[in-house]
């Protein structure tokens, strides 16, 4: 089984350029979530998309950051303009849904530098 | 609001140390937690999880993890480390019924062969 995949692994950008990451999940998860991680500090929860709605977008930094879920399968996360305080590593996570709770698994992330 | 401590930012060890990362959160209801891992160039990776029951858990790779409620905490363990286990540890925490996890900073450990 396929895991959640992240493209582009790495990218470099100039400030006020645009970059769009996008994540493919695990086939059937319908949940998939955007985490992100700057530099030397803690991973933060960024949103949440159950299949095409976004569930909650309360870890969005600011309006530079749009997350879209067409369709309900892959996620992009578009920063327009970038800025040098976005540099860090962006995870995609995915899950199907468990009462309980479960288990969601991560992408590799895509690592970001804003120059 | 919601907060994971982990106390040790790099840690250094020889093969077959025993080791112990910390963890402590601040939150005062039911939660669920968890340790992950990182190692170099890979996604992070689920070590072990507790939802409730027995406060021991036991994962995968020889790893082990206590809950103890009263301290809030959920400190790692591993009785005999290996080169191997060179990794980012990350522990973090979240309600039950939702994956919107409140993580640490990670711990960076490095195994001295």
């Amino acid at each position: 089984e396929a895991g959640v995949t992240q493209f582009p692994s790495h990218s470099v950008i100039e400030k006020g350029q645009t970059v769009t990451l996008r994540c493919d999940p695990i086939s059937g998860h319908d949940n998939l979530y955007w985490y992100r991680r700057v530099m030397g500090k803690e991973i933060k929860f960024l949103l949440h998309f159950v299949k095409e709605s976004k569930q909650d977008e309360s870890g969005m930094p600011n309006n530079r950051f749009l997350a879209e879920r067409t369709g309900g399968t892959y996620s992009t996360l578009k920063v327009q303009p970038a800025e040098l305080e976005d540099s860090g590593v962006y995870f995609c996570a995915s899950t199907t849904w468990a009462p309980g709770g479960n288990t969601i698994y991560f992408g590799e992330g895509s690592w970001l530098t804003v120059v | 609001a919601q907060s994971v401590s982990q106390h040790n930012h790099h840690v250094i060890l020889s093969e077959a140390a025993s080791l112990e990362l910390g963890c402590n959160y601040s939150y005062g209801g039911t939660v669920n937690l968890f340790w992950y891992v990182q190692y170099p160039g890979q996604h992070l990776q689920l070590l072990l999880k507790y939802f409730s029951g027995d406060p021991l858990v036991k994962g995968i790779k020889g790893f082990e993890a206590e809950f103890i409620k009263s301290k809030f905490s959920f400190n790692l363990r591993k009785p005999s480390v290996q080169w191997s286990d060179t990794a980012e540890y990350f522990c973090a925490v979240g309600q039950p019924g939702t994956y919107k996890y409140i993580f640490g900073t990670g711990t960076r450990l490095k195994v001295l062969a």
